[in-house]
C-alpha cells in the first residue's frame, strides 16, 4: 500500500447524508487522485490534484467534492447529490512529473442505505 | 476518449500453467500501459508496465507484450502459483497526462 492510507476501511451512511473519505500519503508525491470502483467495472476517475490548492474533475465528478489544503491530504466528500454512492473508493498518488505511475491506497468501501 | 477492453473477465488455470490476459485500446496516442494486481479488499498494486517504444518487457514470471499497430497489449504469467490468484487490471494513458483508462478486470484463479 506504499505509504498511502485511507480511512476508514468500511463506512456506512444513511441516504441524504454527506460523508468524507480520508486519504493521506507520506510519499512526498505532488499529485493525488480519487477513483471509484464498481463490481465488474474498471476504475473511474472522480477528481485529481496536481498541486496544493488546485484540482480538476475527472469523468464522474458529479455529486463529489474535494479539497487539497495540504500536500499530504486529499479528502473526498460524497454528497447527497451523488445518486449511487455505494462503491469502493480508491485514492492514489504520483510524482508530478511521473503522473503515469500511480500508487494506490487500500481503499474505503462505502455503503449508503 | 480512450476505450480499453479487457478479456477474459474470468480465468481459471491449473497451478504451473500459464495465464494470458488481453487488452485492446482505441486511442493511438496512448503510450503507457500499466498492469495492476488487486487482491480482495485491497488497492491495486502496479506489477509491470510498458511504454510504446518497447514491444515486450519481462520481470521474472510476468511479461507484457505490446502491438502498437493492432492497439493491443497482453499480460503473460508463467508457472502460475496460488498466490497469483487476484483481479488483474490493464490501463492505458498518455505519459504526459493524468488520466488513466482502465479495463474492466480479469479475475484469475489458480487451482492448486
Amino acid at each position: 500500500d506504499g505509504g498511502i492510507t485511507q480511512s476508514p476501511k468500511y463506512l456506512f451512511r444513511k441516504e441524504g447524508q454527506n460523508v468524507t473519505l480520508s486519504c493521506e500519503q507520506n510519499l512526498n508525491h505532488d499529485a493525488m487522485y480519487w477513483y471509484r470502483q464498481d463490481p465488474g467495472q474498471g476504475l473511474r476517475l472522480i477528481y485529481y490534484s496536481q498541486i496544493v490548492n488546485d484540482f480538476q474533475k475527472g469523468d464522474i465528478a458529479e455529486g463529489y467534492s474535494v479539497s487539497r489544503e495540504k500536500k499530504e491530504s486529499f479528502p473526498l466528500t460524497v454528497t447527497s447529490a451523488q445518486k449511487n454512492p455505494t462503491a469502493f473508493y480508491l485514492c492514489a498518488s504520483s510524482i508530478r512529473d511521473r503522473s503515469y505511475e500511480q500508487y494506490f491506497g487500500p481503499g474505503t468501501r462505502l455503503t449508503v442505505t | 476518449g480512450e476505450n480499453v477492453e479487457q478479456h477474459p473477465s474470468t480465468l481459471s488455470v491449473q497451478e504451473g500453467d500459464s495465464a494470458v490476459i488481453k487488452c485492446t485500446y482505441s486511442d493511438s496516442a496512448s503510450n503507457y500501459f500499466p498492469w495492476y494486481k488487486q487482491e480482495l479488499g485491497k488497492g491495486p498494486q502496479l506489477i509491470i508496465d510498458i511504454r510504446s517504444n518497447v514491444g515486450e518487457k519481462k520481470d521474472q514470471r510476468i511479461a507484457v507484450t505490446l502491438n502498437k499497430t493492432a492497439k493491443h497489449f497482453s499480460l503473460h504469467i508463467t508457472e502460475t502459483q496460488p498466490e497469483d490468484s487476484a483481479v488483474y487490471f490493464c490501463a492505458a494513458s498518455l505519459n504526459t497526462g493524468n488520466q488513466f483508462y482502465f479495463g474492466t478486470g480479469t479475475s484469475l484463479t489458480v487451482i492448486p
